[in-house]
């Protein structure tokens, strides 16, 4: 199975900062098609993880700009900036290239 | 808007079985892959089943192979998970899911004598 490694664990931020968060995978995640099938969610406490980037770099419906994600093969970034208190919670990330479909262990945000 | 409801949770001794259902509206259900992904108390996301959009194929990890089962009744827009010989380390909230794109709110299962 494919490893998901995000880091930190965790990351304390001060509102209207900007922090960013590493994922590195076990295996490149470049799919057969060509495409990269890497993914990030938010999820807030209490609530069901929802999608922020899709294939890497792409926004997903309604995402404000302030998040941005990037990186290839086996290493992957997602970039908050002007951090807002709705941004708070455990970011994961997920790669859906190989069976099965894995994702990190979470890093939790939190106000400084 | 797309939306997924989950029901059919509760507390299950070990060894017993357990059916989810997940009623789908705001898309082509027949359209799309369909998941469950679970979470246990405190800890991380498990993919746990896939199931393609005629029902032809279906997929599982090795922890639940052989014991858990997705379906789906495209007539009427919903999704299962029976889950059969449960143990205390399926314990978790279980997600529906469309493709990696939406998750309902979840449904609660607690395996425990």
């Amino acid at each position: 199975d494919v490893v998901m490694t995000q880091t930190p664990v965790s990351l304390s931020v001060s509102l209207g900062g900007q922090t960013s968060i590493s994922c590195r995978s076990s295996q490149s995640l470049v799919h057969s098609d060509g495409n990269t099938y890497l993914y990030w969610y938010l999820q807030k406490p209490g609530q069901s993880p929802q999608l922020l980037i899709y294939k890497v770099s792409n926004r997903f419906s309604g995402v404000p700009d302030r998040f941005s994600g990037s990186g290839s093969g086996t290493d992957f970034t997602l970039k908050i900036s002007r951090v807002e208190p709705e941004d708070l919670g455990v970011y994961y990330c997920y790669q859906g290239t190989h069976y099965p479909p894995t994702f990190g262990a979470g890093t939790k945000l939190e106000l400084k | 808007e797309v939306q997924l409801v989950e029901t059919g949770g509760g507390l299950v001794q070990p060894g017993r079985s357990l059916k989810l259902s997940c009623v789908a509206s705001g898309f082509t259900f027949n359209n799309y892959w369909m998941s469950w992904t679970r979470q246990a108390p405190g800890k991380g996301l498990e993919w746990v089943a896939s199931i393609t959009n005629s029902g032809g194929s279906t997929y599982y990890p090795d922890s639940v192979k052989g014991r858990f089962t997705i379906s789906r009744d495209n007539a009427q827009n919903t999704l299962y998970l029976q889950m059969n010989s449960l143990r205390s380390e399926d314990t978790a909230t279980y997600y529906c899911t469309l493709g990696p794109d939406y998750w309902g709110q979840g449904v609660m299962v607690t395996v425990s004598s």
